[in-house]
Order: structure tokens, then sequence, then C-alpha cells
């Protein structure tokens, strides 16, 4: 079975310094790896996926995450964090077809 | 192209009451997939319907819980005599095909409380 582990429940960061968001998989095959975001009482918004093509994946809102096979990682990492990145966010792998398998969430907190 | 719908958004039952959870796919989906997040944890797979079909349900706990997805009309999630523990938000997902290639679009959810 597919597996996401977040390592970190709450990452604070100040307005305009770099965010991380850790993010380690275990997959018996080359998986496909999403991180979604989640804002206070709103649905669930894809930032991103990877599915086996370039390593380095950028999605939107100018977040970007690097497969990285060797260390079964899939950090997600922004230059310079806003206010309105404060959100949560889930590291997400694909079981079989169309299950989607989701970490337990980090809690970004974005500070001025 | 409107989302994916959920309604309602907010729903508070009493235990031993029903509880009946819509979820229109977005247009041209014909695929839909449903999932709860319970308090302060991630979203786990329930089940995966395709119109008339349920395809996997692996996720969907044995008693009490059913969905169905009509050939017309919004896919259903329902809980029978609800308790305590099934506050939770629930979550629908869509997708035009089955396949590796297409992502799933969520929608706003319903919050469950069962009082």
């Amino acid at each position: 079975a597919q597996s996401v582990t977040q390592l970190d429940s709450h990452v604070s960061v100040s307005e305009g310094t770099p965010v991380l968001l850790r993010c380690n998989y275990s997959s018996s095959y080359s998986p496909s790896l999403f991180w979604y975001v989640q804002h206070p009482n709103k649905g669930l918004q894809l930032l991103l996926k990877y599915t086996s093509a370039a390593t380095l994946v950028k999605g939107i809102n100018g977040f970007e995450a690097e497969f990285k096979k060797s260390e079964t990682s899939f950090h997600l990492t922004k230059p310079s964090a806003h206010m309105s990145d404060a959100a949560e966010y889930f590291c997400v792998v694909r079981e079989g077809f169309q299950k989607l398998v989701f970490g337990t969430g980090t809690r970004l907190l974005v500070s001025p | 192209n409107a989302g994916v719908m959920q309604n309602p958004r907010h729903l508070v039952r009493r235990r031993g009451q029903e509880a009946r959870l819509r979820c229109s796919p977005m247009k041209g989906h014909s695929h839909v997939y449903w999932y709860r997040q319970l308090p302060e944890e991630g979203l786990k797979f329930m089940v995966y319907l395709q119109k008339e079909n349920i395809i996997d349900e692996s996720g969907m706990p044995k008693e009490r819980f059913s969905a169905e997805f009509p050939k017309e009309g919004p896919s259903i999630l329902r809980i029978q005599q609800v308790v305590r523990g099934d506050s939770a938000a629930y979550f629908c997902a869509s997708s035009p095909r089955g396949l590796l290639s297409y992502e799933q679009y969520f929608g706003p959810g319903t919050r469950l409380t069962v009082t």
C-alpha cells in the first residue's frame, strides 16, 4: 500500500521568507504524487502533481516540489511566503488507478 | 464551468437520524469519489463510483453507509442512524475519466455535525 508522511504538523514563517513543507512517501513502484491546499472551510485545490516526468514540478502561486527517489521525498517549497498562503497543505499519493491517499496535513502559519 | 457542487454545506443531525449528502460533479465528469475528513486528520477515501456503478467501496464502513450515482441526478452519500463519530467533513471529487492522467477536482465539502 502507498502512504505519505508529513513530517511537520505546523510550520510558522514570516511573510517574505521561504517556505518548506516536508513529505516522505512509501511506494512499491513509481508513484504519482500531489500537493493540495485547503483554506479554512473551503474545498481542496490542487497545487501541483508529479507523474514521472520532470523531477522538479512547478505549481500554482509560486509553489514547486522536487521528487527525490533516493530520499523518497517530495517536499513543497516557495521562495517567499505571502499572507494568503496560510492554509492546510496535504501531500497525497495515488494508490491504484484512482484512490488518493492523504497525509495528515501541515498547517502553514504566516506572520506579518 | 461550475465546479463540483455539494449540498448542504452544513448539516446537523441528532443521533439515530439519517444524513443525505449530495454531490454534483463538474460538467462532463462521470466519475465521483467520496472522502471523509475527521477533525485534525487528513482525508480518507471512502468510495469511487461511475454512473450507476460502484467501482471501489473499500473505504466505506460496512454498516449504515451507502453511496449511489444514478444515471440522472447527483451522487448521494447516505448515512443511516448517525452516531457522534460520524461528525466530519465529507468531500466529493470528480474526474472526467478513471485514468491515471486525470486529476480529481474537489467540492467545498459538507460538514456533518451529529448532536
